[in-house]
C-alpha cells in the first residue's frame, strides 16, 4: 500500500493568498483527520471525518479554514485568504477500527509558508 | 493548562543507555494511550497502543500507564543512534479515534 498521500510537499504563497492541500487516505480506511504542527503548539487536530462526513471541526482555527471530503479517496483542506500565522506542516492521517481499536497513519505532510 | 504535558527536551544520551520519556495529563476521561515517533520531516508513525492502566512491552521499547497519577511513560532499552527522534504521547477518550497529543520530546542517541 502506497500509505497516505498528500500534495503539495511543501507550498510557500503571500498572504492573501488561497491554499489548497491535498490528501489521498489508505484505501479501506473510513475515518480522516487533518492536523496542523508547530514548535509552539505542538500536532493539533483540526477537523475529522467519518464515511466522507464531516464529525468535529472544533479545532478548525478561523472561518479562513474549510475542508471537504467528496468522496473515500480524496479530501481536501483550504486556507482562504493566507496568513503568515498559518505557516506550519500540515498532516492528513486515515485510520480504520480493527479489533477494537484505531491505528491513525500519517502522511508526510505538507509544509506550508506564507510570506 | 494544556490538557497533555511532555517535557520538550532535547534529551541526550549515549548508545545503549535506558532512555525514559514522559507525559501527564489532567483529563480523567482519557483511557486509550499511545506513543508516536516522528523522524525529522517525516510523519508520525505509531509505536506503542495501551489500554487504560498497566505495562505494555514491545521489543525493546515498554509503555507504561498510571492512571491514578495520570502519567504515562515509554521505556527504550539499548538504545540505538536510530532511535534518535522526536516521541509524541497521545490520548483519547471512549473510542480511542479522537487524539490529544502532547507537544513532542526530541530524542538523540550519540555513538
Amino acid at each position: 500500500d502506497a500509505g497516505v498521500i498528500q500534495s503539495p510537499r511543501h507550498e510557500v504563497t503571500e498572504m492573501g493568498q488561497e491554499v489548497t492541500l491535498r490528501c489521498k487516505p489508505i484505501s479501506g480506511h473510513d475515518y480522516l483527520f487533518w492536523y496542523r504542527q508547530t514548535m509552539m503548539r505542538g500536532l493539533e487536530l483540526l477537523i475529522y471525518f467519518n464515511n466522507n462526513v464531516p464529525i468535529d471541526d472544533s479545532g478548525m482555527p478561523e472561518d479562513r479554514f474549510s475542508a471537504k471530503m467528496p468522496n473515500a479517496s480524496f479530501s481536501t483542506l483550504k486556507i482562504q485568504p493566507s496568513e503568515p500565522r498559518d505557516s506550519a506542516v500540515y498532516f492528513c492521517a486515515s485510520s480504520l477500527r480493527l479489533a477494537g481499536r484505531y491505528e491513525q497513519y500519517f502522511g508526510p505532510g505538507t509544509r506550508l509558508t506564507v510570506t | 493548562q494544556k490538557e497533555v504535558e511532555q517535557d520538550p527536551g532535547p534529551l541526550s544520551v549515549p548508545e545503549g543507555a535506558i532512555v525514559s520519556l514522559n507525559c501527564t495529563y489532567s483529563n480523567s476521561a482519557f483511557q486509550y494511550f499511545m506513543w508516536y515517533r516522528q523522524y525529522s520531516r517525516k510523519g508520525p508513525e505509531l509505536l506503542m497502543y495501551t489500554y487504560s492502566s498497566g505495562n505494555k512491552e514491545d521489543g525493546r521499547f515498554t509503555a507504561q500507564v498510571d492512571k491514578s497519577s495520570k502519567y504515562i511513560s515509554l521505556f527504550i532499552r539499548d538504545s540505538q543512534p536510530s532511535d534518535s527522534a522526536t516521541y509524541l504521547c497521545a490520548m483519547s477518550a471512549g473510542g480511542g479515534n479522537k487524539l490529544t497529543f502532547g507537544t513532542g520530546t526530541q530524542l538523540k542517541v550519540e555513538l
